[in-house]
C-alpha cells in the first residue's frame, strides 16, 4: 500500500512566521503535490514537483515555496505565514506503473493566528 | 481554465438504492478520471480510475465515462450509510489533476 505521511496533524502558528510542512511517501514516487483545501473553493494546487530539485507552480503558488531535496520527501515552505493562509494542506504523490493515481497523506490542519 | 464541474448536493438516497454521481469537464484532452472519497475532517481516499470510453465496475462502485459529451459519472450500487460522504470527480490531461469541488452523499437508513 502506498503510504504518504504529513509531519503535523494540527499546526498553530502566529502571522510573519515561517513555517515548514513535511512530506514523505515510501513508494518511490516520482511527482509529488501540494494542495490547500477550503470550504467552497475545493482542492487547489500549490505546487508539485515531477523530480528531485525539480518543481512546477499550480493555480495558487503566490506565498508558498517548495523543496525537493530527496525523492521522498517534499516540504510546503511558507516563507511569511499570514491569516488567509489558514488553511488543511494535502500532500500526495503518484509514480510508477500508477503514474497518474495520485494518492494523499492525512493532511495538516494548519492555523495562522 | 479547465474546469471539472460537480453538483455540490447533498444528495440524499435510502439505504439499500443507486446513488448517481456526475461530473464534467472542459479539457477535451483530458485522458485519466478519478473518483475520490472524502470523509468529514480525513483526507481523499482514490476509490475508482477510468481511462477509456464505457463502464468499469469495481464491487459496488461503476465509473462510467464518455469523453465525447465531456461527462464522467459514479454510481455506487446497495448504498450504506457507510457511504455518506463527499466524492471528488478529478481530471487528468497529465500528472497534475484538475479536482472538482465535490458533491456530498447522505445515505439514510
Amino acid at each position: 500500500d502506498v503510504k504518504v505521511t504529513q509531519s503535523s496533524r494540527y499546526l498553530v502558528k502566529r502571522t510573519g512566521e515561517k513555517v515548514f510542512l513535511e512530506c514523505v511517501q515510501d513508494m518511490d514516487h516520482e511527482n509529488m503535490f501540494w494542495y490547500r483545501q477550503d470550504p467552497g473553493l475545493g482542492l487547489r494546487l500549490i505546487y508539485f514537483s515531477y523530480d528531485v530539485k525539480m518543481k512546477e507552480k499550480g493555480d495558487i503558488p503566490e506565498g508558498y515555496s517548495v523543496s525537493r531535496e530527496k525523492k521522498e520527501r517534499f516540504s510546503l515552505i511558507l516563507e511569511s505565514a499570514s491569516t488567509n493562509q489558514t488553511s488543511m494542506y494535502l500532500c500526495a504523490s503518484s509514480g510508477g506503473d500508477l503514474v497518474y493515481e495520485q494518492y494523499f497523506g492525512p493532511g495538516t490542519r494548519l492555523t495562522v493566528t | 481554465q479547465k474546469e471539472v464541474e460537480q453538483n455540490s448536493g447533498p444528495l440524499s438516497v435510502p439505504e439499500g438504492a443507486i446513488a448517481s454521481l456526475n461530473c464534467t469537464y472542459s479539457d477535451r484532452g483530458s485522458q485519466s478520471f478519478f473518483w475520490y472519497r472524502q470523509y468529514s475532517g480525513k483526507s481523499p481516499e482514490l476509490i475508482m480510475f477510468i481511462y477509456s470510453n464505457g463502464d468499469k465496475e469495481d464491487g459496488r462502485f461503476t465509473a462510467q465515462l464518455n469523453k465525447a459529451s465531456q461527462y464522467v459519472s459514479l454510481l455506487i450500487r446497495d448504498s450504506q450509510p457507510s457511504d455518506s460522504a463527499t466524492y471528488l470527480c478529478a481530471v487528468g490531461p497529465g500528472y497534475a489533476l484538475n479536482f472538482g469541488k465535490g458533491t456530498s452523499l447522505l445515505v439514510t437508513p
